[in-house]
């Protein structure tokens, strides 16, 4: 059974307080690790599709780094806002050929 | 460009009814997947579309699922009859291949089996 965990389960912080997450999963047939972000009541949103080991990748204050010979990667926020409030995903992809999802990650940001 | 469209949003029904959910994927998206989300899950798939054929159904409860997409555009979902324990959140979700491209995903539909 593949597993893939994230860590913590929820977040509360103040606005701007910069904050990371983490998902682990195997480290053996990686193939591709995505994040996505679940705001309420909307569609989940791709954040990073990640593919190489050590890589980096960076949309505005949201960036995300990948080992995948540990099994991990880290979810950054720089500067929370409220609007960054959302559930966080992270999904591994082995050589089953699909996507398996962590529970997620709960953030909330108080103004 | 038109995302990712699911109908209904929200469904309650009694249990042993029938339900149907519908996606109508992104454009030109070969790929389309159903996954369910039970409450403080992660999604997990339900069944995978290459065009019209299914490549990957090996999550679909058979007995009382079933899924198709006609001419590998829209598709749809079917419980019958659905149960208490299928009360959950279906999304929809497209790619433009099935090989870990970027999935672009439905609202989803909310089920509650009464």
């Amino acid at each position: 059974i593949l597993n893939v965990e994230q860590s913590p389960q929820s977040l509360h912080v103040q606005e701007g307080d910069s904050t990371n997450f983490t998902c682990s999963f195997p480290s053996s047939n990686f193939y591709a690790l995505h994040w996505y972000r679940w705001e309420t009541a909307k569609s989940p949103e791709a954040l990073f599709v990640m593919t190489l080991n050590g890589d980096e990748k960076k949309k505005g204050r949201i960036s995300a780094t990948l080992n995948t010979k540990e099994g991990y990667s880290y979810l950054y926020i720089k500067g929370s806002q409220p609007e960054d409030s959302a559930t966080y995903l992270c999904a591994f992809g082995g050589a089953t050929n699909k996507l398996i999802f962590g529970t997620g990650t709960l953030l909330a940001v108080q103004p | 460009e038109a995302g990712v469209v699911q109908s209904p949003r929200y469904k309650i029904i009694e249990k042993k009814q029938p339900v149907a959910f519908w996606c109508n994927p992104i454009s030109g998206h070969n790929t389309l997947y159903w996954y369910l989300q039970n409450l403080g899950q992660g999604p997990e798939l339900l069944i995978r579309y290459e065009n019209e054929e299914a490549v990957d159904d090996s999550q679909l409860p058979k007995d009382r699922f079933s899924a198709e997409r006609l001419k590998g555009v829209d598709s749809t979902l079917k419980i019958q009859p659905a149960e208490l324990g299928d009360s959950a959140v279906y999304l929809c979700a497209s790619s433009k291949s099935g090989r870990y491209d970027e999935q672009f995903f439905g609202p989803g539909t909310r089920l509650t089996v009464l």
